[in-house]
């Protein structure tokens, strides 16, 4: 089963600053079904990219996706108050589980 | 849009049975372009898929493998909702429990919509 490893656990920046955020695969990924969810705190998850790089609906273009392989990255340009929260990477297709990393928590320095 | 409302006891007793339900407004428990799922998670399992229910001419409802044979996902198309039930809960159980919209064939897995989760205590 695949296991994706997110780094680093915490990323520390300033609003403004760019972030980017690591996901690694146990295997290769023979698709582009990668993607990235941001959680809030006390929120459900809500998605931003699906397909390694295509953001989803309403998802600021701060945001992009990128990746191949085992290595994937999101990558958040300059970053907003409001950006502050965790960040989870998922493997996605027909078969379940449809399994998630373990999470970055991206915190104000 | 599509909204769900999730609904169910937030407070458990070991052994009982856990029963959770998703209310859809927006969107139809019948489409046969989209799959209804739960996914729980909890700090030391993080987010784990549960199950879902979907209907493609007829009603398919599946489990994952770590909670086979104590999990049921199933459709109420009276009432344009869907439920989980898991028995012989533990401790171990004790998680934000998520309803989540999934899409068609290769997107079945990607939730695009989620509720807003409730927080199940298995605890006697």
């Amino acid at each position: 089963e695949m296991v994706l490893t997110q780094s680093p656990g915490t990323l520390s920046l300033s609003p403004g600053e760019r972030a980017t955020l690591s996901c690694r695969a146990s295997q290769s990924f023979i698709n582009s079904h990668l993607a990235w969810y941001q959680q809030k705190l006390g929120q459900a998850p809500r998605l931003l990219i699906y397909g390694v790089s295509s953001r989803a609906t309403g998802i600021p273009d701060r945001f992009s996706g990128y990746g191949s392989g085992t290595d994937f990255t999101l990558t958040i340009s300059r970053l907003e108050p409001e950006d502050f929260a965790v960040y989870y990477c998922q493997q996605y297709g027909d078969t379940p589980p449809g399994t998630f990393g373990q999470g970055t928590k991206l915190e104000i320095k | 849009q599509v909204q769900l409302q999730q609904s169910g006891p937030g407070l458990v007793k070991p052994s009982q049975t856990l029963s959770l339900t998703c209310a859809i407004s927006g969107d139809s428990v019948s489409n046969n372009r989209v799959i209804w799922n739960w996914i729980r998670q909890s700090p030391s399992r993080g987010l784990e898929w549960l199950g879902r229910t979907y209907y493609r001419s007829k009603w398919y409802l599946e489990s994952a493998v770590s909670v086979r044979g104590r999990v049921s996902v199933n459709p109420d198309t009276s009432k344009n909702q869907f439920s989980l039930q898991m028995n012989s809960v533990t401790p171990e159980d004790t998680a934000i429990y998520y309803c989540a919209r999934g899409g068609y064939g290769s997107t079945a897995l990607l939730f695009d919509v989620w509720g807003p989760g409730t927080l199940v205590t298995v605890s006697s």
